[in-house]
């Protein structure tokens, strides 16, 4: 079945880095875009950008410009999030999501 | 940007009641416009894409509406397990999020 699984939870420090991967299953996975939503503790759901998976080419919301980077392995089937210079208002659950299909979940939790 | 102005931010309602939900764009998006459902601790779930088309798989009682700026997110029949936050989502641009809507049982 189509699936999108997530890697775990990460506890990271201030300034530190974190890269989270979201590998795809049951389908063709450039055939879709890959899409990346951030959900702060008990707050909506805020749309972060997308990336073409046929090109690589990726695409911003604002407020996720410089320290956000979108990449691929399509030898994988996998789409990663990497978030530098960490910051406390960075705590949040990020999600993959592709047309109808959303990966579980990863919990980012920054604090010293 | 567009902006999308969900409303209301909260309701209760009882089992069996007819529940609603607008969702205003603060331009034209003609139908791009996707409904979510949101359970905590759990990622959301496509509902309603295109405004009013139903995803395979989701009973009959939700329903969606509206085109251009104007938006409606019905459940015909409040059942227990539809308590949850509803989002909009419009794609007719870069794709932005309503504010949501937190469903309870009264």
């Amino acid at each position: 079945q189509v699936q999108l699984v997530q890697s775990g939870s990460e506890l990271k420090k201030p300034g530190a880095s974190v890269k989270v991967s979201c590998k795809a299953s049951g389908y063709t996975f450039t055939s879709y875009a890959m899409n990346w939503v951030r959900q702060a503790p008990g707050q909506g759901l805020e749309w972060m950008g997308w990336i073409n998976t046929n090109t690589g080419n990726p695409t911003y919301a604002q407020g996720f410009t410089g320290r956000f980077v979108f990449s691929l392995d399509t030898s994988v089937s996998t789409a990663y999030l990497q978030i530098s210079s960490l910051k406390a208002e960075d705590t949040a659950v990020y999600y993959c999501a592709r047309e109808g299909v959303w990966g579980q979940g990863t919990l980012v939790t920054v604090s010293s | 940007d567009i902006q999308m102005t969900q409303s209301p931010s909260s309701l209760s309602a009882s089992v069996g009641d007819r529940v609603t939900i607008t969702c205003q764009a603060s331009q034209d998006i003609s139908n791009y416009l996707n409904w979510y459902q949101q359970k905590p601790g759990k990622a959301p779930k496509l509902l309603i894409y295109d405004a009013s088309n139903l995803e395979t798989g989701v009973p009959s009682r939700f329903s969606g509406s509206g085109s251009g700026t104007d938006f409606t997110f019905t459940i015909s029949s409040l059942q227990p397990e539809d308590i949850a936050t509803y989002y909009c989502q419009q794609y007719d641009n870069l794709p932005v999020f309503g504010g949501g809507t937190k469903v309870e049982i009264k």
